[in-house]
């Protein structure tokens, strides 16, 4: 496997449910992300991890859980889901060089999820 | 947190012409890419520019910082050019990329 990978590529799950999307990279990179991009909307930045660490929460819903066991796999665990959390959800990785700065980012493919 | 916009919001083109789009920004950045989103929803990376002008092919991208934007160039559009282009920029304050709304480009044969 090369650059970022994400399974399941497609998941439709009911809003009683509990599912995890999983994310490795595959590039030696310190950093990972998830972002979610709804239908015709800018892709939104959900959690950042930097060395495992989690560094960024964008206020986003207690539905939606992080996990980061190492720098190259990170997990989004779900559970009672909305309807409107049905979005393509992106895991991208880059290799932080300096303190506050990011470097290039690399992308997965996602994973369409749908609630029911 | 910092604002970006990208212009035109949709383009059609012709196979074969060119085209320039846009994306500005409202502060400074330490970093800008730009990325190609294809109609399977994978990004593709096209450019890694926070500053100056680079070339791969048929694209072209140009950044000045000190004015806030930055240009794609597409020459010879090919079908294969479709989909939805992003810029994203990570400001000085560091701590996150800001993705744009996107330029949606169609090009028809």
């Amino acid at each position: 496997e090369t650059g970022v990978t994400q399974t399941p590529r497609h998941l439709v799950m009911g809003m009683t449910n509990k599912k995890s999307l999983k994310c490795e990279q595959h590039l030696g990179h310190n950093a990972m992300y998830w972002y979610k991009q709804s239908a015709k909307k800018p892709l939104e930045l959900m959690f950042v991890y930097n060395f495992k660490e989690q560094t960024e929460n964008n206020s986003v819903p207690s539905r939606f859980s992080p996990e980061c066991p190492n720098s190259s796999h990170l997990f989004l665990h779900l559970h009672t889901l909305q309807p409107e959390d049905s979005a393509l959800y992106l895991c991208a990785s880059s290799q932080v060089l300096a303190a506050s700065s990011y470097n290039e980012q690399f992308f997965g493919p996602g994973t369409r999820l749908t609630v029911l | 947190g910092i604002q970006v916009e990208q212009s035109p919001p949709d383009l059609i083109l012709q196979e074969g012409a060119n085209s320039t789009l846009r994306c500005n920004f409202s502060d400074s950045v330490n970093n800008l890419q730009w990325f190609h989103q294809n109609p399977w929803g994978q990004l593709i990376n096209l450019f890694y520019i926070p500053s100056g002008t680079k070339q791969n092919g048929r694209l072209s991208a140009t950044t000045v910082a000190t004015e806030r934007y930055s240009l794609l160039y597409i020459s010879s559009s090919q079908t294969t050019d479709s989909g939805v282009y992003f810029c994203a920029v990570e400001p000085n304050t560091g701590n996150q990329f800001y993705f744009g709304t996107g330029t949606s480009l169609t090009v028809i044969p």
